[in-house]
C-alpha cells in the first residue's frame, strides 16, 4: 500500500484554467505538507497542515488554496493556471512529536503539472 | 544568498568509489540536518539525520555536520549502481518541518 498517494501524476492544462490535485495518507500523520519542486529542482514548501488547520502559508499566490476535509486528506486547489505554475508538486506527512527533533517527512511520488 | 547552497552537480563516479556531497549553509541557527535520497519521478525519503555537529553511520552512508564551517557532508562508501539517484540537503533550525530548508539536490551517477 502507497503510504502518500497523489493523484494526478501528470496534470497538462491550459492557462487560465482551474485544476485540482488530491492527496492521501494512510500513515496515521498528523501534519500534512505541500511541496513545489522547480525545474531546478529546487524544493520549497508551501502549506503545512496540522490535524486540519493551517500552520504555514509560505509566499504563494492566493491562486493556491489547500483544503483538508480531515487529517488523512490535504488537496490543493490552482486557480487561473500560469505557465510559471509549471512544476512538480509534492504532498508530504508527517509525525507531530514535540521534543523530539524532526520527523521524517514521507513524500508522495509528486504530481507533473504543466501549464501551456 | 540562499540559506542554503549546494551543487547540483551531475556526479558521475565508477561502481565502488566513495560519493562526497557537501552543502553549506548560512544560518548559524540552524541545528537539524538531513539528507534525503530522490529517485527519478520519485518523492524525496530521508537517508540520514544528524542533530547539531558530529559524524553518524549508517552502512554504507556516513553523515558529518561542522557547524564552526558551516558545512555538512554526505559520504557514500562503495558506490553501487542503485545509489544513482538526487540527494537533498535540509536543514532546520526548530523542531518539526515548518521552516525545513532543502539545497538544489546533488545529482549522482554510479557507472557500473
Amino acid at each position: 500500500d502507497t503510504a502518500v498517494s497523489q493523484t494526478p501524476k501528470y496534470l497538462v492544462t491550459q492557462m487560465g484554467n482551474d485544476k485540482s490535485i488530491k492527496c492521501e495518507q494512510n500513515l496515521g500523520h498528523d501534519t500534512m505538507y505541500w511541496y513545489k519542486q522547480d525545474s531546478k529542482k529546487f524544493l520549497k514548501i508551501m502549506f503545512s497542515y496540522n490535524n486540519k488547520e493551517l500552520i504555514i502559508n509560505e509566499t504563494v499566490p492566493n491562486r493556491f488554496s489547500p483544503k483538508s476535509p480531515d487529517k488523512a486528506h490535504l488537496n490543493l486547489h490552482i486557480n487561473s493556471l500560469e505557465l510559471g505554475d509549471s512544476a512538480v508538486y509534492f504532498c508530504a506527512s508527517s509525525r507531530n512529536r514535540q521534543g523530539a527533533g524532526v520527523s521524517p517527512l514521507h513524500f508522495g511520488n509528486g504530481t507533473r503539472l504543466t501549464v501551456t | 544568498q540562499k540559506e542554503v547552497e549546494q551543487d547540483p552537480g551531475p556526479l558521475s563516479v565508477p561502481e565502488g568509489a566513495i560519493v562526497s556531497l557537501n552543502c553549506t549553509y548560512s544560518n548559524s541557527a540552524f541545528q537539524y540536518f538531513m539528507w534525503y535520497r530522490q529517485y527519478s519521478r520519485k518523492g524525496p525519503e530521508l537517508l540520514m539525520y544528524t542533530y547539531s555537529s558530529g559524524n553518524k553511520e549508517d552502512g554504507r552512508f556516513t553523515a558529518q555536520v561542522d557547524k564552526s564551517s558551516k558545512y555538512i557532508s554526505l559520504f557514500i562508501r562503495d558506490s553501487q549502481p542503485s545509489d544513482s539517484a538526487t540527494y537533498l540537503c535540509a536543514m532546520s533550525a526548530e523542531e518539526g518541518n515548518n521552516r525545513l530548508a532543502f539545497g538544489k539536490g546533488n545529482q549522482v551517477v554510479v557507472i557500473p
